[in-house]
């Protein structure tokens, strides 16, 4: 069956300390693939995005992501976290040729100690 | 300058109640969304419609009805609300496939 996979529900990283968000989908084709973040009683920002190209894609807030195909995986990454970075983090994706339907994974929530 | 506007931001209301959701993007997109995020933070969509026409209609009890005035504006009303409606509700728009979200909906049914 398609999913999306974010196997850590928690994850707690000390200040300054670099961070991998997991994230594995399970499609036939490569689909197109998200990164958001839900800052507490926010809404959804979009912080980077792969459609087809280099598989090494940045993001704002100094986040960036890697496709691996050979995986099927999608982390995100950040070589040095700030406290304000604590938020939930969702992986997503659009199947290709799929009326744009987002797809989400259940999200990993991010603790950032001082 | 909001890109994806929703009003209001926080609904607390009885069961049995009638309410409405309002969505407005000045994106210039074409396609908008709604989606529900439970109390497990999973988020999933319900509706999404192109230039005023629904496209995707997931498994959503027919108390919820979308309607799209113009591409521009997509709302959510929902009829005899349960306890199980409580939720966050958030509009999203898109051009293609990214997509932009509104602040949320909290709604609360009591």
């Amino acid at each position: 069956a398609q999913s999306v996979t974010q196997p850590d529900i928690h994850i707690t990283v000390s200040e300054g300390a670099s961070l991998e968000l997991r994230c594995n989908y399970s499609y036939g084709a490569t689909p197109y693939l998200f990164w958001y973040v839900q800052s507490p009683g926010q809404g959804l920002q979009l912080l980077l995005k792969y459609f087809s190209g280099d598989t090494l894609v940045q993001g704002i807030k100094g986040f960036e992501a890697e496709f691996k195909r050979s995986q099927s995986s999608f982390n995100l990454r950040k070589p040095s976290v700030h406290w304000s970075d604590a938020a939930e983090y969702f992986c997503a994706v659009v199947p290709t040729g799929t009326a744009s339907k987002l797809t989400f994974g259940t999200g990993t929530r991010l603790q950032v100690t001082l | 300058d909001t890109a994806v506007s929703q009003t209001p931001k926080y609904l607390v209301t009885q069961m049995g109640n009638d309410k409405s959701i309002k969505c407005e993007q000045n994106l210039g997109h074409d396609t908008m969304y709604w989606y529900k995020q439970d109390s497990k933070k999973f988020l999933k969509i319900m509706f999404s419609y192109n230039n005023k026409e629904l496209i995707i209609n997931e498994t959503v009890p027919n108390r919820f009805s979308p309607k799209s005035p113009d591409k521009a504006h997509l709302n959510l009303h929902i009829n005899s609300l349960e306890l199980g409606d409580s939720a966050v509700y958030f509009c999203a728009s898109s051009s293609q496939a990214e997509q932009y979200f509104g602040p949320g909906t909290r709604l609360t049914v009591t």
